[in-house]
């Protein structure tokens, strides 16, 4: 059983750039979250997609934006990177929609300068 | 906007002690989740309690739940230096809302 990854591992952008993360779930789960985690805080949660649609988001502003493909890897985009988007991103993969046990990847760490 | 808090923000214990956390949180739930994060990584589910339960047990760790006073508490039993990590409670409805963490340090 492969768990939860997530490429890149590290990230330097630019203010104004765009970026993309990936996520890759662990095998059987059809339902993934992405989180924001700045440093020395918790995760913050952004949105959760479950057989391809957004099933679920927090409070941050459209140009977080996601897909979810049909095997069920995923993509996290920010468009127009600010300085306060310098985070380490984690997403996590669960067998059910909702508020269930999640499995987290390693996370990648952006940096916006 | 995160829902839980965690109390103590840090806590630094001997090998062999028990460690307890704190979790306050401020709306209804459907479960409260304990996670564990070492440096910076992936966060490793620990126990999920549901809203109608009290207690829940998993190897040394216990957690309790008191939904009327909206809190939770983790306790760690005979503590080993390779727990020394950030705990997070996370309080679920529709999704999942994280506290800030305790950060444990057992020295040995």
């Amino acid at each position: 059983e492969t768990g939860v990854t997530q490429s890149p591992t590290h990230l330097i952008k630019t203010r104004g750039q765009q970026v993309t993360l990936r996520c890759s779930s662990q095998s059987g789960h059809n339902t993934v979250s992405w989180y924001q985690q700045a440093l020395g805080q918790g995760p913050q949660f952004i949105f959760q997609y479950y057989r391809e649609e957004e099933n679920g988001r927090g409070n941050f502003p459209p140009r977080f934006s996601g897909l979810q493909f049909p095997n069920y890897s995923s993509e996290l985009n920010v468009n127009a990177l600010e300085l306060d988007d310098s985070a380490l991103y984690l997403c996590a993969s669960s067998l059910r929609t909702g508020a269930y046990e999640q499995y987290f990847g390693p996370g990648t760490r952006l940096t916006v300068t | 906007s995160q829902q839980g808090e965690e109390d103590p923000q840090a806590l630094s214990i001997q090998e062999g002690e028990n460690a307890t956390m704190n979790c306050s949180y401020k709306t209804s739930i459907n479960n409260l989740q304990w996670y564990r994060q070492n440096s910076g990584r992936g966060l490793v589910h620990l126990i999920l309690i549901r809203s109608n339960e009290r207690e829940k047990h998993s190897g040394r760790l216990r957690v309790t739940l008191d939904t009327s006073k909206k809190s939770s508490s983790l306790l760690i039993t005979a503590s080993r230096a390779a727990d020394t990590a950030s705990y997070f409670c996370a309080t679920a409805w529709n999704d999942m809302r994280f506290g800030a963490g305790t950060r444990l340090t057992v020295k040995p």
